[in-house]
């Protein structure tokens, strides 16, 4: 079965730190997602792409994250510099198409953690 | 815009007893809904979606839910629970694709925890 991958599983870094997760989604899917879930909550959506192009950032702190998905297949999150209240799981997920007819496929996710 | 409401933070129950978790949502069109199971440290799991139709839907693992539209609920439902039904479970919705974008919005999540 055709999974998200997402690196790393695991991330300890200090405060003021830079730092960038990487994702790579189901081929064929022109819809990826960058959700944020911290312990003992849902998961927030960060923003969203169509094939290379944002659609959705309206929750993505700009100050200090970034995203991108150049060539409209993987993409890459990063944030510099981290925070403290920046720990958290980062998961990725992908779609076949624009909605959510056939659901959303996610990776195992990064757990960050900033010291 | 949409929300959803997950009525219980923990749900601790006996194994093959029954268990029902809630979930209520709010929204000004039609939607989707959806429940994903998480476990320790992994990545979401969809055990069931409603698009359209019959309103009891049946998933992966023994689950189902039903759509409510009158009382804006999807519940998820498993008639016997194993130890390893143990984890955290989510709902979510979708506003209908009519507009231009849309995306997937989770409640906060119950753990179910089956003991022996």
């Amino acid at each position: 079965e055709a999974e998200v991958a997402q690196s790393p599983r695991y991330k300890i870094t200090e405060k003021s730190q830079a730092v960038a997760f990487w994702c790579d989604p189901i081929s064929g899917h022109a819809t990826l997602y960058w959700y944020r879930q911290i312990l003992g909550q849902g998961p927030e959506l960060l923003v969203q792409f169509q094939d290379e192009s944002v659609v959705d950032d309206s929750q993505l702190p700009k100050d200090r994250f970034s995203a991108e998905r150049l060539k409209g297949v993987d993409s890459t999150l990063k944030i510099q510099p981290a925070e403290l209240g920046d720990s958290a799981m980062y998961l990725c997920a992908s779609s076949l198409d624009t909605g959510a007819i056939y659901g959303y496929t996610f990776g195992s996710g990064t757990r960050l953690t900033v010291v | 815009a949409q929300s959803v409401t997950q009525l219980d933070s923990q749900v601790p129950v006996f194994e093959e007893a029954p268990v029902e978790l809630r979930c209520n949502y709010s929204s000004s069109v039609s939607v989707y809904l959806f429940w994903y199971v998480q476990y320790p440290n992994q990545g979401l799991q969809l055990l069931l979606k409603y698009l359209s139709g019959s309103t009891l839907v049946k998933g992966i693992n023994g689950f189902e839910a039903e759509f409510n539209k009158s009382q804006t609920s999807f519940h998820l439902r498993k008639p016997s629970v194993h130890i390893s039904d143990t984890a955290e479970y989510f709902c979510a919705v979708s506003v209908s694709p009519r507009g231009s974008n849309y995306k997937l919005t989770f409640g906060k999540g119950t753990l179910l925890t089956v003991n022996p």
